[in-house]
């Protein structure tokens, strides 16, 4: 079963607008931790923001928040006052806590296009 | 610069090749990671190292191997290339199990033909 879904294969924004990108997770486990990740078109691999299980607030990180509902398992990235450098996939992933040293699960991406 | 550094950036190996993936890290993190990504995919895990002399199987290590002699490096060892390992490697790494791999090399695009 699929640990992390994003249903979202590609998203556009105008510039300076907020964006949601959906995520959500399942897993059995009360201590995880949720990832949001930027790839832009250069490859790399750049780290946002996390949010663990336990956390009380929803994270922020800068233009980046992470709307966390551990109700409904989503971890949604928020990104306020888009600009055009945000264009790039984004990946959400988790990591069960308790599960041994299990590695990261990442979902298949979201393409985010910024447009002026 | 600190952070992890992946050589080469590309290569093309002929089906049946094998060759050797480097990736260094320069920030003593005792966790140290491969994975791949395929295209229009998210990244799957192949090895991973919890300190030098240890390491263990991802998600998919079927034709990997690796190696962890120090705490800097973390080789990735391909051996008779195939056609389905044509995809692009990242290596990364983290301080401890708690934290994110935060740290991710550039990457290497490989293509087997």
């Amino acid at each position: 079963a699929q640990k992390i879904t994003q249903t979202q294969p590609g998203m556009f924004v105008q510039e300076k607008e907020a964006v949601t990108l959906d995520c959500t997770y399942d897993t059995s486990d009360p201590s995880y931790g949720l990832f949001w990740y930027k790839q832009p078109s250069s490859g790399e691999m750049i780290f946002l923001i996390y949010q663990g299980s336990y956390d009380q607030q929803n994270a922020t990180e800068g233009r980046y928040s992470l709307n966390f509902q551990k109700a409904r398992k989503s971890a949604n990235l928020v990104i306020s006052a888009s600009q055009l450098g945000d264009s790039a996939m984004y990946f959400c992933a988790m990591r069960e806590w308790n599960s041994g040293n299990t590695p990261l699960v990442f979902g298949k991406g979201t393409r985010l296009s910024v447009i002026a | 610069n600190a952070g992890v550094t992946q050589t080469p950036k590309f290569r093309i190996l002929k089906i049946g090749q094998s060759m050797t993936l480097q990736c260094t890290q320069d920030m003593n993190h005792n966790y140290m990671y491969w994975y791949r990504q395929d295209p229009g995919m998210g990244l799957k895990l192949i090895y991973y190292s919890v300190g030098a002399g240890i390491t263990d199987k991802g998600e998919v290590p079927n034709g990997y191997n690796v190696s962890r002699s120090t705490t800097e490096d973390f080789p990735l060892r391909l051996e008779l290339a195939a056609p389905s390992q044509t995809s692009v490697y990242f290596c990364a790494s983290s301080l401890d199990r708690a934290g994110p791999e935060a740290f991710f090399g550039q990457g290497t695009r490989l293509t087997v033909v």
